[in-house]
């Protein structure tokens, strides 16, 4: 069972409000990311971190913006939500053994911009 | 950029029927996942394949990583309703992050 939580799950906004969507982890994973997936669709990398003050732009172009200042938090800010923000974004954790790597992930957040 | 293509994109079969999902790449996997996701709901990790040739079992489910470590199948025995869901497979390629196949999105009819 992760232990990996994000809130809000839903939240439904208008255009032009500034936004954080939370995600803590309690596992002491070094690495953490935020997906974002439109419904039934994949998902698609768009910030990763690997550590504290580390904060890296995923594979997807995103106007948001991450901050990591302690290892279980990363939160999402969105300085003026858009309609085409609207999706589903999903916080993961990661840990390495080996050569095995696996990633978990909290249960995700619903974002609607009207 | 490595992608990952999973096959078929919808199955939808019969309680108590078996079947069998792909997921193959041009690329070689440091390490493969595979995932069920339920509409609303992150991701579930389910397994984690290392080695070529490697078979993982869980309940029903059975996973096998490709001998040259570029596909992978889940097979699940004698479905149920229980078991629909999105299934995704995801490869790490040894850079500390996932890439993600399109999808199976698998309903089973009671």
């Amino acid at each position: 069972e992760a232990d990996i939580y994000q809130t809000p799950r839903y939240l439904v906004i208008g255009t032009g409000k500034k936004i954080t969507l939370e995600c803590s982890q309690t596992m002491g994973h070094d690495k953490m990311y935020w997906y974002q997936q439109d419904p039934g669709m994949e998902l698609h990398l768009i910030h990763y971190s690997y550590g504290v003050n580390s904060t890296e732009k995923g594979d997807l172009s995103s106007e948001s913006t991450v901050s990591r200042i302690r290892t279980e938090h990363f939160p999402l800010t969105l300085e003026s939500a858009r309609p085409s923000h609207t999706s589903q974004y999903l916080c993961a954790s990661s840990k390495t053994s080996g050569s095995s790597f696996s990633q978990y992930f909290g249960p995700g957040t619903r974002l609607t911009v009207t | 950029t490595q992608l990952l293509e999973q096959s078929p994109q919808f199955l939808s079969i019969q309680e108590g029927e078996n079947l069998t999902v792909y997921c193959n790449s041009s690329s070689v996997f440091s390490s493969l996942q595979w995932y069920r996701q339920e509409p609303g709901e992150g991701p579930v990790l389910l397994v984690t394949v290392v080695t070529g040739g490697e078979v993982k079992k869980l309940k029903r489910l059975t996973f096998q990583f490709g001998d040259a470590r570029k596909d992978s199948s889940l097979h699940i025995t004698a479905a149920q309703p229980g078991d629909t869901g999105l299934y995704l497979c995801a490869g790490n390629f040894g850079n500390e992050k996932l890439t993600f196949g399109t999808g199976t999105r698998l309903t089973i009819i009671p």
